[in-house]
């Protein structure tokens, strides 16, 4: 079992639709948390950035983490066709700060 | 400021050859990354050189090496290359990783192992 688990997708959903994306994890000892994006032929990007558990909202992505539940979610409010991507979750344990990536969720939003 | 670049963005090579990738950090960062990417696994880290030395390793075979130069430019090499290594390469760069600073990836290098 891999430490950190993604349903690969792909996820398809109308214009303007709220999405979710998630990660679960097995290591209690991850204490950041990241979103990547990475769209077709390019690397990833960071999206998103959170410390221990809680919300943090940028625009219209918000970022949850629940570590009782060890599981990381990504919304993002009124999809659009421009956020079709592969959604990458990462994560840190404390003192280190090489991430474990999952192996990322296929987004595609159609007009 | 210019990204991260790598080159050769495509590659292929047979079984048994060897291959070296390099990789461009963006101006003034000093922390290269390198990682693997496949369908299966997923994004993986292979190793970490900050001011040329090499600070962290993933769990690769020695088939995979790497070096960093003092312009901070980062090479990577891979021996007697396996069906197995064709993956996505990719490289990052950060003003200093260690201290929680951002990483920005290059777009990779597309390795096809024959």
């Amino acid at each position: 079992q891999k430490e950190v688990e993604q349903d690969p997708g792909p996820l398809s959903v109308p214009e303007g639709a709220i999405v979710s994306l998630n990660c679960t994890y097995s290591n209690s000892a991850f204490q950041y948390f990241m979103w990547y994006r990475q769209y077709s032929r390019k690397g990833p990007e960071l999206l998103m950035y959170t410390y221990s558990s809680g919300n943090k909202e940028d625009g219209r992505f918000t970022a949850q983490v629940d570590k009782s539940s060890k599981y990381i979610s990504l919304f993002i409010r009124d999809s659009q066709p421009s956020d079709s991507a592969t959604y990458l979750c990462a994560m840190n344990v404390g003192g280190s700060y090489i991430p474990t990536f999952g192996r990322g969720t296929s987004l595609i939003v159609h007009p | 400021k210019a990204g991260v670049t790598q080159t050769p963005r495509y590659l292929i090579k047979t079984r048994g050859q060897q291959v070296t990738l390099s990789c461009s950090p963006i101006s003034g960062h000093r922390s290269v990354s390198w990682y693997q990417q496949t369908p299966g696994q997923g994004l993986q880290f292979l190793f970490e050189y900050f001011s040329e030395t090499q600070r962290n390793k993933g769990n690769f075979p020695g088939r995979f090496s790497g070096r960093q130069f003092s312009n901070s430019r980062s090479e990577m090499n891979v021996s007697t290359l396996e069906l197995g290594d064709s993956a996505l390469y990719l490289c990052a760069s950060s003003l200093n990783l260690a201290r929680g600073e951002t990483q920005y990836f290059g777009p990779g290098t597309r390795l096809l192992v024959l």
